[in-house]
């Protein structure tokens, strides 16, 4: 079945820490790759996206990923984090599910930056 | 910008009880979606359309319908809630299947 792995649910570092949250899917076709956001009492928004071209893809505030295909990995990155980053982080694959298209998640990072 | 408006934030309803949770898009969106969130679980996906009148089921529509009669609004409708309701239920619409989805605020629905 068609799953994706977030390697940590929980994840604590310190403001200029570098981040690392590691994501996985399971699914052998053509695949769309995202990862979402949700700072506390918000709603979840998109962080950064891949469909196709440059597997270094970057997003808003400083976020990058890289999509590895050998390793059915799409990692995000951030080489100094602030406290306001504190969020849970959610990657999601986009797969064919029968006739349609359907977002699948991961089961999210809780990341708490120390001030 | 987008707009994903959810009715309530919070609802406290008891078992038993029909609950009725609306979404409205003001993006024209085709497609739109309703999951529930619960720690550790991520996004379930409860039913999602892809146009007016059309629904789909999705991984888990069980104690749950919905109603799109246009295309701005996705209703989600629990007919007797139970205690393993009590969860947060986002919506979501998009342009297309495949692409970005735009979520609302939520709704926390807690079943006494």
């Amino acid at each position: 079945a068609q799953s994706v792995s977030q390697h940590n649910h929980h994840v604590i570092l310190s403001e200029a820490a570098s981040l690392e949250l590691g994501c996985n899917y399971s699914y052998g076709g053509t695949v769309n790759l995202f990862w979402y956001v949700q700072y506390p009492g918000q709603h979840l928004q998109l962080l950064l996206k891949y469909f196709s071209g440059d597997p270094l893809v970057k997003g808003i505030k400083g976020f990058e990923a890289e999509f590895i295909k050998s390793k059915f990995s799409f990692n995000l990155r951030k080489p100094s984090v602030q406290w306001s980053d504190t969020a849970e982080y959610f990657c999601a694959v986009n797969a064919l599910r029968g006739s349609n298209y359907q977002l699948i998640w991961g089961a999210g990072t809780k990341l708490i930056i120390k001030p | 910008d987008v707009k994903v408006t959810q009715s309530s934030r919070y609802l406290v309803k008891r078992t038993g009880e029909k609950v009725f949770l609306e979404c409205v898009q003001d993006m024209d969106h085709e497609n739109m979606f309703w999951y529930r969130q619960d720690p550790g679980l991520g996004l379930r996906l409860i039913y999602f359309s892809y146009d007016v009148k059309m629904k789909e089921k999705g991984d888990i529509p069980e104690g749950y319908s919905v109603s799109r009669e246009k295309k701005e609004r996705f209703s989600l409708i629990l007919e007797s809630a139970s205690t393993n309701q009590t969860s947060m239920y986002l919506c979501a619409s998009s342009w297309e299947g495949a692409g970005e989805l735009f979520f609302g605020e939520g709704s926390r629905l807690t079943v006494l």
